[in-house]
């Protein structure tokens, strides 16, 4: 099945700096891929997604990379400010809806933006 | 507005009780999944459906059980509770077509197995 891999597991960065989360996956057929972002005491959120056939997407002051011969793709937020802290999960899945969208998650990063 | 409510939102119980929490959704969505959150291991799926009368299992399903009657409603069943299923439990739900792809979670349960 497929794993992925999210790595480091905490990023703490200066308000206004940016921030680059990177996450890694196994199974080559899997097509789509989704971050979420998870607040303190919440569900997580969707905040970005990418298909394969994308390389890069944008939404406002986030992006998304993805580099499908590696197997990797990114999160970058520029210009980070205190509401940016929080935990975000990449995921990965064979489909965008239907049956095979079920995901896989990784393990999480906790973003702390400084003041 | 539709959402996706979750029920309890804390639980205490007991080794050895059946537990049964509530996961509904007034999407008319045809997907719905059951995650478990625990610290060093992020979210790892137990269950998902992709319609009424279907269920499947996920990566961690040992000791779960579903079933989903209706559409609205997968209900997640520890059949007899242990201290490893301790953790916070996520529903979440999704549409079934690629224009409505988007995974909505609800707000968690907390589970503590003493």
């Amino acid at each position: 099945g497929e794993n992925v891999e999210q790595h480091p597991s905490t990023l703490s960065v200066q308000e206004g700096d940016s921030a680059v989360i990177k996450c890694t996956y196994s199974d080559s057929a899997s097509n789509y891929f989704p971050w979420y972002k998870q607040e303190l005491g919440k569900g997580p959120q969707l905040i970005i997604d990418i298909r394969s056939n994308v390389g890069e997407k944008k939404d406002q002051r986030i992006a998304v990379t993805l580099n499908k011969t590696a197997k990797h793709f990114s999160l970058h937020i520029t210009e980070t400010q205190p509401e940016d802290s929080a935990v975000y999960f990449c995921a990965a899945s064979l489909g965008v809806a239907g049956a095979n969208s079920k995901l896989t998650f990784g393990k999480g990063i906790t973003l702390s933006v400084r003041p | 507005d539709a959402e996706i409510t979750q029920s309890p939102r804390h639980k205490i119980t007991e080794t050895g009780r059946q537990v049964t929490l509530a996961c509904h959704q007034t999407w008319n969505h045809n997907n719905m999944f059951w995650y478990r959150q625990d610290l060093g291991h992020g979210l790892r799926l137990i269950h998902y459906s992709y319609g009424v009368h279907d269920t499947n299992k996920g990566e961690v399903s040992d000791g779960y059980s579903v079933s989903r009657s209706n559409t609205e409603d997968l209900p997640l069943t520890l059949e007899s509770a242990a201290s490893s299923q301790t953790s916070v439990y996520f529903c979440a739900s999704q549409g079934f077509s690629g224009s409505n792809h988007e995974q909505f979670f609800g707000p968690g349960t907390r589970l503590t197995v003493l």
